[in-house]
């Protein structure tokens, strides 16, 4: 079984410019979770969906970040403009029904220099 | 501010011993309790949970004991061996389904 794909595995972009981050997660599963991990703060959430619907965004650090789910089978994590402080791993997961463990993807390594 | 804390960083165990990881969250309400294992440039995988409704699960050489009086819950695997050798997450959530992680243990497995 496909599990929680992520792309791109590693991103080095400039300070300024927009960045786009994808998930496709698992099929049939109507939670998806954007995560980000840093060193001084640790696994958190940033917001996530139900049936494609946005539930809770309050993780979300600023205006400059932004998601999206068109569709049961894709999301995007947008950052516009970029910062060297959203340096850090975003991880993207997805569950089946409420409170089933979420299934993480093996996340994206952001470098904004 | 913090709601999981898991206070050791690290444990190293001898291969075949018992390896024991602890953790402790501040928010009453939660009643859904997971553990995850972590290896460098992969995502967490999901190891074993227990929801507030029991004290104790058991899969396999993992066993998860909650003790919601002293809002503490740990993690047993018996015996350890060398592939246990990652980085482990309790995490937590309540009915607004969301997660909360502690900080992590490295747990090295001595051959």
């Amino acid at each position: 079984d496909a599990g929680v794909i992520q792309s791109p595995r590693h991103e080095v972009t400039e300070m300024g410019q927009e960045v786009t981050l994808r998930c496709k997660p698992i099929s049939g599963h109507d939670y998806l979770f954007w995560y980000r991990q840093t060193m001084m703060r640790g696994l958190e959430l940033l917001i996530y969906f139900n049936n494609n619907v946005p539930i809770d965004d309050s993780g979300m650090p600023e205006d400059r970040f932004s998601a999206k789910m068109p569709n049961a089978s894709f999301s995007t994590l947008k950052i516009q403009p970029s910062e060297p402080r959203d340096s850090a791993v975003y991880f993207c997961a997805s569950s089946g029904q409420f409170n089933q463990p979420q299934h993480f993807g093996d996340g994206t390594r952001l470098s904004i220099l | 501010d913090q709601q999981v804390k898991q206070n050791s960083p690290s444990l190293s165990v001898q291969e075949g011993r018992i390896s024991i990881l602890n953790c402790d969250y501040t928010n009453s309400m939660f009643d859904y309790f997971l553990w995850y294992k972590k290896y460098p440039a992969e995502g967490p995988t999901f190891l074993i949970s227990i929801s507030s409704i029991k004290d104790k699960n058991e899969d396999g050489r993992f066993t998860v004991f909650l003790n919601k009086s002293a809002k503490h819950l740990s993690l047993h695997i018996v015996p350890s061996q060398p592939g246990d050798s990652a980085v482990y997450f309790c995490a937590a959530s309540g009915s607004d389904y969301k997660l909360s992680f502690g900080a992590g243990t490295t747990v090295t497995v001595r051959a």
